[in-house]
């Protein structure tokens, strides 16, 4: 099955460490983007790539981190520095620049404990 | 800055009812706009685009630059049309921004 696969779906982690979220795609989809998503919220963009090596902060940037060294993978890390880090992080994708659709994943639940 | 809005977190309507899920958003180029949906256990996939002008599953919306509007119309609600709406904003940036969705309820 193709697409874009998040791994962990659920992830618990003790305050004061860093966790990476996976995002992979085999779309061939240029651009690839992460969000948060909270009740009442809706989604938040944290980071977004619209090319290999190349990403720009989103509205929430603070305290995550990415990297863009593949097309097919776009990891996030969240960090210590993160004072809320339980929710719901979904990873999109976009075939090319200014063609609308995102594509997106299952989704991984991060708890901080 | 860019913003989308939603004012209604929650919306019920019976079925068979006219439905109405507002968007306003707020930004100084030129937007794209989209309506995604989020049904239950499910992704959260592409409803419409203005760009496209088209209709799918009977719902339409109508860009409004002068009311900077983006609401999403049924004439007729359906039980599956239960979900969680969002409308979405794409800058020339390439960003693109999210409101904080709608849950429509449909009553049978």
């Amino acid at each position: 099955d193709g697409g874009i696969t998040q791994s962990p779906k659920y992830l618990f982690r003790k305050e004061g460490q860093n966790v990476t979220l996976s995002c992979e795609q085999n779309l061939n989809h240029d651009a690839m983007y992460w969000y948060r998503q909270d009740p009442g919220q809706g989604l938040r963009l944290i980071y977004y790539s619209q090319i290999v090596n190349d990403f720009q902060k989103g509205d929430i940037a603070e305290g995550y981190s990415v990297s863009r060294e593949k097309k097919e993978s776009f990891p996030l890390t969240v960090t210590s520095a993160q004072k809320n880090p339980t929710a719901f992080y979904l990873c999109a994708t976009q075939a090319t620049r200014n063609t609308g659709e995102l594509f997106f994943g299952e989704g991984s639940r991060l708890t901080v404990l | 800055a860019q913003r989308v809005t939603q004012p209604e977190k929650l919306l019920s309507v019976f079925k068979g009812a006219p439905v109405e899920l507002k968007c306003n958003y707020s930004y100084s180029g030129s937007p794209e706009l989209f309506w995604y949906v989020q049904y239950s256990r499910q992704r959260l996939q592409l409803l419409l685009r203005h760009i496209s002008r088209e209709s799918i599953k009977g719902f339409t919306a109508d860009l409004n630059k002068g009311e900077t509007s983006f609401h999403l119309k049924k004439p007729f609600a359906q039980e599956e049309d239960s979900a969680m709406y969002y409308c979405a904003l794409e800058t020339s940036y390439d960003k693109v921004i999210f409101g904080p969705g709608t849950s429509l309820s449909v009553i049978p």
